[in-house]
């Protein structure tokens, strides 16, 4: 079992460019989140979502985010024309059920926005 | 809204010396606390579940208890790879969100051989 992969490890985009980072969940988990850290800051929830809906996107700031998590592929966290403000470590995790609460984490996404 | 304290914010120890890290809590009903472990680069470890005051949980050198304020996480004779951030998180009752960790800012430990 390979856990949850993330991927890329390290992203570098210059300012007003598009970000795409992807997860792939734990097999047989149907349940992936997206918390993203920043520097000097505790891990803050972003998106919910479960096979092709979202369940809660409270977290995400509504300009120029989005997350999907299609029936076939990885979920996918999009950032559009990224700002300094962006960068930071974005985490996914998964669970094989909601009330599941020992989620496993991907090694995450480093943004650094230039 | 919920918050979690983390206290101390750094906490450096000699091989052995035993010591407590401690997760303040405040939450309108606590359905779970979470202990994690961080290592540098890498994302959270799942270390232990907590649901209700009194309860324990042991791992190895690793003790997590629960009061209805606040959890300890006491390290017993710790060694140079227990070296981590360590992060608290809760969840609440609260009706539609009760699936949202709210994190700690964590506490870096540093174990000196």
């Amino acid at each position: 079992n390979a856990g949850v992969m993330q991927n890329p490890r390290h992203l570098v985009r210059r300012r007003g460019q598009e970000a795409r980072l992807r997860c792939s969940p734990m097999k047989g988990h149907s349940h992936v989140y997206w918390y993203r850290q920043l520097p000097e800051e505790g891990l803050k929830f972003m998106v919910y979502l479960q096979k092709e809906n979202i369940i809660d996107e409270s977290g995400m700031p509504k300009e120029r985010f989005s997350a999907e998590f299609p029936k076939e592929g990885p979920s996918i966290l999009r950032i559009q024309q990224v700002v300094r403000g962006d960068s930071a470590a974005y985490f996914c995790a998964s669970s094989p059920r909601w009330e599941d609460y020992g989620y496993t984490f991907g090694s995450g996404t480093r943004l650094t926005v230039v | 809204e919920d918050q979690v304290t983390q206290s101390p914010e750094a906490l450096r120890l000699q091989e052995g010396e035993s010591s407590s890290l401690n997760c303040s809590y405040t939450v309108s009903g606590l359905r779970g606390l979470f202990w994690y472990r961080q290592d540098p680069g890498k994302g959270p470890e799942f270390l232990f579940t907590l649901y209700s005051a009194g309860e324990e949980k042991e791992k190895e050198r690793l003790k997590a208890t629960l009061t209805k304020k606040e959890s300890f996480l006491h390290i017993t004779a710790p060694k140079p790879e227990d070296s981590a951030t360590y992060l608290c998180a809760v969840v609440p009752y609260s009706g539609g969100s009760n699936y949202k960790l709210t994190f700690g800012k964590g506490t870096l430990l540093t174990v000196n051989p």
